[in-house]
């Protein structure tokens, strides 16, 4: 049963340090989503990428968020500083060539102190 | 902007207590409209895509419907098990811009 994997799936940090969150799509799937989960904001798009190549990372904060995919069967999303504001639960997604649905992974809990 | 609003935010039914969770959405051309279950602590689980007017899609005691402006989760004969969180989410046009655009979510219990 294929499945998105994340890591790690809880990290708690302070204020000002680096975060690196990981995730695995489902293998064969071209199409990579990031996504964070807060209880005001609900499910927002950070950023996703197809074969590799970045899309669209509109609504990820520039100065301190980036998303790469160093090859396709690893994503990253990093944050640096963190801050209490990025506490959240963030999510990966994919998706195969020629369809519009999106499988998720079971998400990483960030907490910042 | 594409915007998805969902109500009730909470619905609280007795097991066998039919009921439908309603997906109003504004978007400048909807590619497809999408459904997920989010039980807690778990990303969320694909259940239907809909794509044009009067469509309709079903799973066991589940069933999507979808207008020009809203869509509606139509749940038959509940089970405690069917308790979750439900999103809607939106695709707007142009084909091949796969961002998806998600309500708040109606949280459903179901008590025996």
């Amino acid at each position: 049963d294929a499945r998105v994997t994340q890591t790690p799936r809880h990290k708690v940090t302070e204020m000002g340090q680096e975060v690196t969150m990981r995730c695995q799509p489902i293998l064969g799937h071209n199409t990579v989503f990031w996504y964070r989960q807060t209880m005001m904001q609900g499910l927002e798009l950070l950023a996703y990428f197809r074969n590799r190549a970045p899309l669209d990372d509109s609504g990820m904060p520039k100065d301190r968020f980036s998303a790469e995919m160093p090859d396709a069967t690893l994503a990253t999303l990093k944050i640096q500083p963190s801050e209490p504001r990025d506490s959240a639960v963030y999510f990966c997604a994919s998706g195969p060539t020629g369809t519009d649905t999106q499988y998720f992974g079971p998400g990483t809990r960030l907490t910042v102190l | 902007e594409d915007q998805v609003t969902q109500s009730p935010e909470a619905l609280r039914l007795q097991e066998g207590e039919s009921s439908s969770l309603n997906c109003s959405y504004t978007v400048s051309g909807l590619r497809g409209l999408f459904w997920y279950r989010q039980d807690p602590g778990k990303g969320p689980e694909f259940l239907f895509t809909l794509y044009s007017a009067g469509e309709e899609k079903e799973k066991e005691r589940l069933k999507a419907t979808l207008t020009k402006k809203e869509s509606f989760l139509h749940i038959t004969a509940p089970k405690p098990e069917d308790s979750a969180t439900y999103l809607c989410a939106v695709q707007a046009l142009p084909q091949g811009a796969q961002k998806l655009v998600f309500g708040q979510g109606t949280r459903l219990t179901i008590n025996p």
